[in-house]
């Protein structure tokens, strides 16, 4: 079935640097990606999300870019912040489902 | 304000008990989500329902059960056959016209005595 990979698990930045986290998807078929930030005992809240048809897209400070021939697709953060330590999850689906394959995870720890 | 609630925020479960999560929405989205999540891990589906009267096992279905009554409502009940069921609840929904994202409740934490 579907699989989505998501590395590394945890990060650890200064404050102002870049980080960046990766998802590997399975299913050629899968055509929409989200990405959800998760604070401390709080549901994940959507922050960007890519389609098939485009290969990158920004917002402010983040950006996400989708490589469909190699099945991967990025969460970039720049100029990061301490309130930007969270947990970051990827997730992939296709257009014929109802249900998101969910990444496990990534902790992003940005230090002052 | 529009969005997804969840009730309680802690739940005590004592042994051999049956608990209901609610979770209630008022974004005329027509499906719904039930995940759980264990410390430190991703999102596992419990249960979902695309239209009132309907829903389907997610991935960890045993040990659960759910209803959708009405399109706004989509309780969940941890039953005592769920052997461990400490886990923070995530209750989502979503438009199904078009490939919409899902929006998540704030999580219920269900605890065992």
């Amino acid at each position: 079935g579907e699989n989505v990979e998501q590395h590394p698990s945890t990060l650890s930045v200064q404050e102002g640097d870049s980080a960046v986290i990766k998802c590997t998807y399975s299913d050629s078929a899968s055509n929409y990606f989200p990405w959800y930030k998760q604070e401390l005992g709080k549901g994940p809240q959507l922050i960007i999300d890519i389609r098939s048809n485009v290969g990158e897209k920004k917002d402010q400070r983040i950006a996400v870019t989708l490589n469909k021939t190699a099945k991967h697709f990025s969460l970039h953060i720049t100029e990061t912040q301490p309130e930007d330590s969270a947990v970051y999850f990827c997730a992939a689906s296709r257009w014929d489902t109802d249900k998101l394959i969910f990444g496990t995870g990534t902790r992003l720890q940005v230090f002052p | 304000d529009g969005g997804i609630t969840q009730s309680p925020k802690y739940l005590f479960r004592k042994e051999g008990q049956n608990v209901t999560l609610s979770c209630e929405q008022n974004l005329n989205h027509d499906a719904m989500y039930w995940y759980r999540q264990d410390p430190g891990q991703g999102l596992r589906l419990i249960y979902y329902s695309q239209i009132v009267n309907d829903f389907q096992k997610g991935d960890i279905a045993e040990g659960y059960s759910v209803s959708r009554e009405k399109k706004e409502s989509f309780p969940l009940t941890v039953t005592s056959a769920q052997k461990n069921p400490t886990a923070f609840y995530l209750c989502a929904s979503r438009r199904t016209s078009g490939q919409e994202t899902q929006y998540f409740g704030p999580g219920t934490r269900l605890l065992v005595l």
